[in-house]
């Protein structure tokens, strides 16, 4: 099983619709990490969250980190052709000074 | 400024021989990692490099796969004998330290394909 574990895998959403991404750990998180990639390109650093009840945002996506229940939530507003993507998040899991990523969640953005 | 580069792009090379993929990190950055990619999954840790040590190589797949970065700057992941199944996009990232305090940064990735 993964230790992280993102929902949905795939989300198709009108433009302009909002959208949440999840991700939910098994372990205790010591910082999540919200990458976004696109086909063939690496990942795109988004926002990094330490510490429980932080909320981070930046142009239209805000990321919030719930460490009681070792999850964190991607959410976007008024989404743009811009957001489609694959979305993953990234933990240092237990202090281990290296990432464990979630699986990706694709995001298509209609027009 | 410059980010993390890696070459090549793209790698083809047949089953049972050798291949080197290099990476240059942000300049400043001591932290180095390498993570490998297969289609439809995220990322997932090989082995990350504090200065020029290893300081954690537990994501290696076995003996055939190795790494170095001699002066703590460019690092170059080995794998000798390769297999179909090495097929994958390998990433490197790098940060200023280790730890989760820090963000790492990614390379665009080198696709690797063993036919």
């Amino acid at each position: 099983s993964q230790e992280l574990e993102q929902s949905p895998q795939s989300l198709i959403v009108q433009e302009g619709k909002n959208l949440t991404i999840n991700c939910t750990s098994s372990k205790t998180l010591y910082g999540l990490y919200w990458y976004k990639q696109k086909y063939g390109e690496g990942l795109i650093f988004l926002m990094m969250l330490q510490k429980g009840g932080e909320e981070k945002s930046h142009e239209k996506i805000t990321a919030k980190l719930d460490e009681k229940k070792q999850q964190s939530s991607l959410h976007i507003t008024a989404s743009q052709p811009s957001h489609a993507g694959i979305y993953l998040c990234g933990a240092d899991i237990q202090g281990a000074q290296k990432l464990v990523f979630g699986q990706g969640t694709r995001l298509t953005i209609n027009p | 400024g410059a980010g993390v580069s890696q070459t090549p792009s793209n790698k083809v090379t047949e089953k049972g021989k050798y291949v080197e993929l290099r990476c240059d990190p942000i300049s400043g950055h001591t932290a180095l990692y390498w993570y490998r990619q297969s289609l439809g999954q995220g990322p997932e840790f090989l082995i990350y490099f504090q200065g020029t040590g290893a300081a954690d190589d537990s994501g290696l797949p076995n003996d055939r796969f190795f790494a170095v970065r001699p002066e703590g700057s460019v690092s170059t992941l080995k794998i000798q004998r390769t297999e179909r199944g090495d097929s994958a996009v390998y990433l490197c990232a790098s940060s200023l330290g280790s730890g989760g305090s820090y963000e790492q940064y990614f390379g665009p990735g080198t696709r690797l394909t063993v036919t």
